[in-house]
Order: structure tokens, then C-alpha cells, then sequence
């Protein structure tokens, strides 16, 4: 079955960069676009981009351009999300979540990796 | 960006009764290419979401019966039919039609 698994929590100090890993198994990497959503404490979901694994062709929330790239190993069938300058109100959990054309919704997501920003 | 907003934010039901959510968009979520991309996900506490539905109407896989969408255009709802314990937490509705995807606040279904 499809799985997606992340990496573990992380603590950050203000301004520091922090690297969440998504691997997945169960199908065909390449060819399903992998997206990030990340939901602070208490509080709703918040799409940040999406990567294609076969071109690694990117589109990221106009909230985070300049901030966040998403990159990818098709050798590990991993994806990676790469959030710099981070901020107390970056603190949140941050989900993979894997996107199917034929549904046009996300059928599959990772555990979660809760990043905490503090000094 | 498409608004998304959902009512109410909070649900108290009583099991075995139905239970409703509204989702209002912004604007159409129908895509050009005729489909129109909201869906429906699940969320236990301390879980990662769960779909249950997709374009407006169709069951995931494993989803049950009791749960069921409708709507067009900017107007969408989910009904589950009878509710069940195991149906606790929160729901929100989704766009994919258009980037960036965008969420409702989520509705919090609670035992009354």
C-alpha cells in the first residue's frame, strides 16, 4: 500500500532553515505530484506548493516564495521541503501529501513533522 | 485566492443522528476542464487528514456510505447520515481548481 513517511521533529532557532524528508513507497514516484500543507497549533490547513518528481517542476503559495523549496531524490523516491528564515509563526506541523490526477484530490498523506521555532 | 468558508465551525450531535456542513467558495470551482475539484477531509485528533471525498460527490475508497456530498458551482455540503463515534473531529473542505489550493476553517463535530 501507498505509504509516506517523513522525518522526524525538529526544534529551530529563529532565522535557521529547517529540511523535512518525505519518502514514499507503494507506488510510482515520478509520476504523482507531491504537495506540502502545513497546519500551525490548533488551527486549520495551509497549502504551501507542490513539486512534480519526474521534472522536478515546482509551484509554491505566493506566501512562500523567496522562503521554501521543494526538491527531490527519484533514486530514494524522496521528496524534501526547505522552509529558511524561519519565524515563531512558521512553529507548525508539516504534512507531504500525495496528489492523483484521477481524483483531483490528495488520496495519500505522510505523519506529519512538527517543526518548533524558538529561541 | 479562493475564500473557502465553512458552516458552523462547531457541531455538537447527538450519535446516531445526521449531522450537515456547508462549504462556501469565493468563487466557481468549476475547472475548464468540466470537473470541479472540492473535496472533503477527515481529521482525528492528532492524525494527518483523511480524504472522504472528491469532486463534490464521490466516495473515497474504504469511505462508508454514511457519508455523502453534494453541491455545484460555489455551494457544497456533507451529510453524514447517521453519526458515529468513530466520526468525531474535524472536517474541512477543499478547492483544487485553482493555485494555491485553499481550505475551510474546518467544522468541529463534537458529541452534544
Amino acid at each position: 500500500q501507498v505509504q509516506l513517511v517523513q522525518s522526524g521533529a525538529e526544534v529551530k532557532k529563529p532565522g535557521a532553515s529547517v529540511k523535512v524528508s518525505c519518502t514514499a513507497s507503494g507506488y510510482t514516484f515520478t509520476y504523482n505530484y507531491m504537495h506540502w500543507v502545513r497546519q500551525a497549533p490548533g488551527q486549520g490547513l495551509e497549502w504551501m506548493g507542490w513539486i512534480y518528481p519526474n521534472t522536478g517542476d515546482t509551484n509554491y503559495a505566493q506566501k512562500f516564495q523567496g522562503r521554501v523549496t521543494m526538491t527531490r531524490d527519484t533514486s530514494i523516491s524522496t521528496a524534501y521541503m526547505e522552509l529558511s528564515g524561519l519565524r515563531s509563526d512558521d512553529t507548525a506541523v508539516y504534512y507531504c501529501a500525495r496528489l492523483t490526477a484521477a481524483i483531483g484530490s490528495v488520496e495519500n498523506w505522510g505523519q506529519g513533522t512538527l517543526v518548533t521555532v524558538s529561541s | 485566492d479562493i475564500v473557502m468558508t465553512q458552516t458552523p465551525l462547531s457541531s455538537p450531535v447527538t450519535l446516531g443522528q445526521p449531522a450537515s456542513i456547508s462549504c462556501r467558495s469565493s468563487q466557481s470551482l468549476l475547472h475548464s476542464d468540466g470537473d470541479t475539484y472540492l473535496s472533503w477531509l477527515q481529521q482525528r485528533p492528532g492524525q494527518p487528514p483523511r480524504l472522504l471525498i472528491y469532486k463534490i460527490s464521490k466516495r473515497f475508497s474504504g469511505v462508508p456510505d454514511r457519508f455523502s456530498g453534494s453541491g455545484a458551482g460555489t455551494d457544497f455540503t456533507l451529510k453524514i447520515s447517521r453519526v458515529e463515534a468513530e466520526d468525531l473531529g474535524v472536517y474541512y473542505c477543499m478547492q483544487a481548481t485553482q493555485f494555491p489550493y485553499t481550505f475551510g476553517q474546518g467544522t468541529n463535530l463534537e458529541i452534544k
